[in-house]
């Protein structure tokens, strides 16, 4: 398994501002996801970030929006950017350790007003 | 495309009950299949996988059995305790991306003293 940290827990921000969400595994991975899930919803995957390129982004998620960081192997961002009320949900990292298996970090409960 | 199915909530059962939260795939190839369970207030946890058909993911009293026929991954559980209540998420990694997951909408279980 994986520890996964995320700072911050919750949030609650008001529209037009940006929030960047920090994502911290306990030792070196490939591949970092981040997900969002809008309350009663599943998951959603925003994008995919390997070290040392660009994020890989999903139908419907742009850069722009929520530009991605990843500066090592074990730590990323994700930041949303210019907040609306539908942008609050609660967002996920999650790294494959090679098994093909993801973990989970516990998430940040974003409220945007 | 790859896609996962999931019975709809929310279940509430005795405590003692039988749980079955069902559970059906579309995919090309030879997807893995896993269960996650998020507990109030966290964020997902790994709760049991299988890889190919036929094999049955176990943990915590839970099963759940890779069924190629019928393409299911049906979660069952002999006896359910109130420590059970969560929300249970079926996903499914397809054989020929190994990264990308596709979760079902999630069944929100409540178990009742």
């Amino acid at each position: 398994s994986a520890v996964i940290s995320q700072k911050p827990s919750r949030d609650i921000c008001q529209r037009g501002t940006s929030l960047t969400i920090q994502c911290q595994v306990d030792s070196q991975v490939t591949m970092m996801f981040w997900y969002r899930q809008q309350p009663g919803q599943s998951l959603t995957l925003i994008a995919t970030a390997n070290q040392g390129s660009e994020a890989t982004y999903e139908s419907g998620f742009v850069i722009d929006k929520f530009p991605i960081s990843r500066p090592n192997l074990t730590f990323s961002t994700l930041t949303v950017s210019n907040m609306s009320p539908e942008d609050s949900s609660i967002y996920l990292c999650s790294v494959d350790r090679g098994s093909n298996e993801q973990y989970f970090g516990p998430g940040t409960r974003l409220t945007v007003t | 495309g790859d896609s996962v199915t999931q019975m709809e909530g929310p279940v509430t059962l005795s405590e003692e009950a039988f749980l079955t939260i069902n559970c059906t795939y579309t995919a090309t190839g030879y997807p893995s299949l896993f269960w996650y369970v998020q507990y109030p207030g966290e964020g997902l946890q790994l709760l049991l996988k299988a890889t190919k058909a036929d094999d049955k993911g176990s943990n915590k009293g839970f099963e759940a059995t890779y069924r190629k026929e019928t393409t299911s991954f049906h979660l069952e559980k002999g006896s359910v305790q109130v420590s059970d209540s969560a929300v249970y998420f079926c996903a499914l990694s397809p054989s020929n991306t190994g990264n990308q997951f596709y979760f079902g909408t999630g069944t929100s279980l409540t178990v009742i003293p």
